[in-house]
C-alpha cells in the first residue's frame, strides 16, 4: 500500500504572497492531520480533518486553513506569508478520528524569503 | 493543556548496546495514548512503538520496549542492540482518547549511535 504522498516536497515564496500544499493519505484512510515542524517551536498541530469536516484546530492565525476533499485527500493554505512561516509541513493520516495510529507523509519544506 | 517533555536533547550510544530515552508528560486525563516517533535526516516521521494508557502491561516491538508509568507520568523508550541505522531525533507524543488525532511531541531527542 502507498504511503502519504505530500506536494510539493520544496516550495519557495517570498513575503506576502501565498501557497498551498497538498496531502494524499494512505488508502482507506479518512482523517488527514497537518503539522508544522520548526527548530524554534518544535512540532505543532495545525488542524484534523475527517470526512470533509474540521475536527480540530490548533493555535495558529487564520491565515492558515485548510480543507479535505470527498476522496481525503487534503490541502492547507497559508495567505500572506512571513518569514516565520519558513518550515517543515507534515501531513499525516489515520483510518479515522478515534484511537488510530496516524501516519506521516515526508513533508513539504516551505522557504520564504 | 497536555504538555510533553523530553529532558535529553542529544543522547550517544555504541553500537550493540542498550540506551533510554526519557519522557514525562502531564494529563489531567486518565484516557490516553502514547506514542514514540523517529525521524532520520530524511525527515520522514516513522512510528517506534505505542502504548495505550488504559494497558499495564508495556509495549514492545522488536529491540524496542517502552518503560511506561502511569502514576509518575513518564514514558521511556529502551532501544536493546542499538544499530546505525537507529540514529534519529527521537519525538514522545501524547494524544488524548477524547480530542481525536491532535498529538502533542515533545522536543525530541537526537540519538547519535557509535560504531
Amino acid at each position: 500500500k502507498a504511503g502519504v504522498t505530500q506536494t510539493p516536497r520544496y516550495l519557495i515564496k517570498t513575503r506576502g504572497q501565498q501557497v498551498t500544499l497538498s496531502c494524499s493519505p494512505i488508502s482507506g484512510h479518512r482523517s488527514v492531520s497537518w503539522y508544522q515542524q520548526t527548530p524554534g517551536q518544535g512540532l505543532q498541530f495545525l488542524f484534523e480533518y475527517f470526512s470533509e469536516t474540521q475536527r480540530n484546530k490548533g493555535n495558529f492565525p487564520g491565515r492558515f486553513s485548510g480543507r479535505q476533499f470527498s476522496n481525503s485527500r487534503s490541502e492547507m493554505n497559508v495567505s500572506t506569508l512571513e518569514l516565520g512561516d519558513s518550515a517543515l509541513y507534515l501531513c499525516a493520516s489515520s483510518l479515522g478520528p478515534v484511537i488510530d495510529t496516524q501516519y506521516f507523509g515526508p513533508g513539504t519544506r516551505l522557504t520564504v524569503l | 493543556a497536555q504538555t510533553v517533555t523530553q529532558s535529553q536533547p542529544e543522547m550517544s550510544v555504541q553500537e550493540a548496546e542498550t540506551v533510554t530515552l526519557s519522557c514525562t508528560y502531564d494529563t489531567s486525563e486518565s484516557d490516553y495514548y502514547l506514542f514514540w516517533y523517529k525521524q532520520p535526516p530524511s525527515r520522514q516521521m516513522i512510528l517506534v512503538i505505542r502504548q495505550e494508557a488504559y494497558k499495564q502491561q508495556n509495549a514492545t516491538e522488536n529491540r524496542f520496549s517502552v518503560n511506561f508509568q502511569k502514576a509518575a507520568k513518564s514514558f521511556s523508550l529502551k532501544i536493546s542492540d542499538s544499530q546505525l541505522g537507529d540514529a534519529a531525533m527521537y519525538f514522545c507524543a501524547y494524544r488524548s482518547a477524547e480530542y481525536g488525532n491532535k498529538l502533542v511531541f515533545g522536543a525530541g531527542t537526537i540519538l547519535r549511535v557509535k560504531s
